[in-house]
This record gives structure tokens, C-alpha cells and sequence, in this order.
């Protein structure tokens, strides 16, 4: 069975530094991986998805990588900035085709 | 493309009535999941269908609660005789293919249903 974990579960930083968002899953049988990002009250918007051949993924500030072998997945964000506040999902699709979420980092840029 | 549309955005029952969730996914895209996020907890798979079929409801209450994907037509997630329990943000996402594909996954802006 599919478990997907994030740390940390909330995180406050100043802005301007650079961050790391962690998720590990426990089958590395995964087709892919996707980081979404939710703001309070609103639906979903996908970051970046990343295909289980390639290692990492660009858009912008954000860079995800994965390590299907360890069963990881960072999302790194450059130069934060107190719009990227938010909370960021991990998502893998598990063997059922059920995608199977983290419970999120909630993360609060201060300005 | 609009993406994935669903409506009601907000939706407020009485206690017994019937709710209607509905999902329009983008254009080309003939699968559909349906998830439910309760207050401070994380999204939680409902069921997955394909037009015309159920392919996976595992995720879904066996009573009260209901799904179709019909040929012509949004996906409708039905709630009868809804409880204060069912009070949630319902989230539907579409793809053109299974997860297992190429293409993640839309999602939706939610239907956030209070039970009153």
C-alpha cells in the first residue's frame, strides 16, 4: 500500500532564503510524481510533474527532483517570496491508479 | 480550454437533504477522480470513473453516496440525506489517460459543501 509523507508538516522562513520541501513515498513502483500547490480555501494548481525516467524538473524558481530507488522527492524553491505562501502537496499515482496525496507542508513566507 | 469546471463553488444543505456535485472535466480528457478533503486533513480518494463506468469506488461510502460519468454530460457526485459529518471541500480532477500516464492530473477549484 501507497504511503506518501511530507516534512516538514509546516514551515516559516524569512523571505528571500531558499527552501526545501520533502516527500518520500513507500513504493517506488510509481509512474510519476506530482507537486501541487493549494492556497487556503482554494482548489489545486499543479507545479510540476515528473516522469519516474527523469531525475528533476524546472519551472521557474521551483525544482523538483526524484530518487525513485530511495523513494524521495524534494521540491526547492529559490529566492521566496511571501506569494509562494501556501501548501505544497506531493502526489504519486498508485499500481490502482488512485493518486495518493501527502498531507501537505504549509508554508508561510515572512516579508 | 476552461479546465476542469466544477459547480456549485459553495454549496449549503439541511440535514437529510440531497446534495449534487458537479465536474465538467478539460476537453479530451475521459477520466475522472473525485476526492474529499475534510478540515485539516489531507485529500482523500473517493472514486474513479471512466465515461460510462465505474472503474475504482473503493474510496466512497457504500450508502448515501453515489457517482456517474455519463456519455453526454458532466460527472455528477450525489450525497443523499446528507450529515454534518459529510461537510467538506470536494475536489474533482481529470486526465487524458490513467495516473499511470504521461499527463498528471487537473484539478478543479472544489464544491465546499456545509451541512447545516
Amino acid at each position: 500500500k501507497q504511503e506518501v509523507t511530507q516534512i516538514p508538516a509546516a514551515l516559516s522562513v524569512p523571505e528571500g532564503e531558499n527552501l526545501v520541501l520533502n516527500c518520500s513515498f513507500t513504493d517506488s513502483a510509481i509512474y510519476n510524481l506530482q507537486w501541487f500547490r493549494q492556497d487556503p480555501g482554494k482548489g489545486l494548481t499543479s507545479l510540476l510533474l515528473i516522469q519516474s525516467s527523469q531525475r528533476e524538473q524546472t519551472s521557474g524558481r521551483l525544482n523538483a527532483s526524484l530518487d525513485k530507488s530511495s523513494g524521495r522527492s524534494t521540491l526547492y524553491i529559490a529566492a521566496s517570496q511571501p506569494g509562494d505562501s501556501a501548501t505544497y502537496l506531493c502526489a504519486v499515482p498508485n499500481r490502482d491508479d488512485k493518486i495518493i496525496f501527502g498531507k501537505g507542508t504549509r508554508l508561510h513566507i515572512l516579508p | 480550454n476552461a479546465g476542469v469546471m466544477q459547480n456549485p463553488r459553495h454549496l449549503v444543505r439541511r440535514r437529510g437533504q440531497e446534495a449534487r456535485l458537479r465536474c465538467s472535466p478539460m476537453k479530451g480528457h475521459s477520466h475522472v477522480y473525485w476526492y474529499r478533503q475534510l478540515p485539516e486533513e489531507g485529500l482523500k480518494f473517493m472514486v474513479y470513473l471512466q465515461k460510462e463506468n465505474i472503474i475504482d469506488e473503493s474510496g466512497m461510502p457504500k450508502e448515501r453516496f453515489s457517482a456517474e460519468f455519463p456519455k453526454e454530460g458532466p460527472s455528477i457526485l450525489r450525497i443523499q440525506q446528507v450529515v454534518r459529518g459529510d461537510s467538506a471541500a470536494y475536489f474533482c480532477a481529470s486526465s487524458p489517460t490513467s495516473g499511470t500516464g504521461a499527463y498528471g492530473y487537473t484539478f478543479g477549484s472544489g464544491t465546499r459543501l456545509t451541512v447545516v
